[in-house]
């Protein structure tokens, strides 16, 4: 069964680094196709895609955000970690991460043939302000 | 970026209406669609995939069907529990992205 959780800070001030926790069970990114998502929604807005680590380590971003975001693997654990930088208000969420699985992916062109977010963990909200 | 462009933003129903949501996709995605549930103050839940498979535990009065450009969410016979904001997400490029939404609500 697999499982996902947030966690982070619920309150940080403009202009300072947010950094994100998924911790996960039930997969492991040494199988063929696995991939998890950050996604985010600001209150009473649609869902935005954000970040994808896949197996090999390759990583994509979302490009309105690709200058200040990272997404990295803690090998030594199930963990995936999201950081943003030089926060404001707008980036006031609940940030999600989500399981996926596809069964192509072309490192070159970004070509993906993804079977949809199939868990998610629960969420967590990060309000920034001063 | 591939556009997805849903609509409607919102929709009146009764339970027991049939409920058709559409999804634009500004180029080619093939089948690669998937498509989401959101109650209020819940998590997103994966209801579709590749434009018509039912994810495991999902109700069969749900179905999608679409390729290329045009894809739809049908809710057969709206239940009381379906009232909930609707997301499409286009999963055959990267960045992968979602529609805005469509809200179903109770006539």
């Amino acid at each position: 069964q697999i499982t996902l959780k947030e966690s982070g800070p619920s309150l940080v001030k403009p202009t300072q680094t947010l950094t994100l926790t998924c911790s996960f069970s039930g997969f492991s990114f040494s199988t063929t196709g696995v991939g998890l998502s950050w996604i985010r929604q600001p209150p009473g807005k649609a869902l935005e895609w954000l970040a994808f680590y896949y197996w090999g380590d390759d990583k994509r971003y979302n490009p309105s955000l690709e200058n200040r975001l990272t997404i990295t693997h803690d090998t030594s654990t199930n963990r995936v970690v999201l950081i943003l930088s030089n926060v404001d208000p707008v980036d006031t969420a609940t940030y999600y991460c989500a399981h996926s699985r596809l069964s192509y992916y072309d490192i070159a062109t970004g070509s993906s043939e993804g079977h949809g977010l199939d868990v998610w963990g629960p969420g967590t909200t990060v309000t920034v302000s001063s | 970026d591939i556009q997805m462009a849903q609509s409607p933003s919102s929709v009146s129903a009764s339970v027991g209406d049939r409920v058709t949501i559409t999804c634009r996709a500004s180029q080619d995605i093939s089948t690669w669609v998937a498509w989401y549930q959101q109650r209020p103050g819940k998590v997103p839940k994966l209801l579709i995939y590749e434009a018509s498979n039912l994810h495991s535990g999902v109700p069969p009065r749900f179905s999608g069907s679409g390729s290329g450009t045009d894809f739809t969410l049908t809710i057969s016979r709206l239940q009381p529990e379906d009232f909930a904001t609707y997301y499409c997400q286009q999963a055959d490029t990267f960045p992968w992205t979602f529609g805005q939404g469509t809200r179903v609500e109770i006539k």
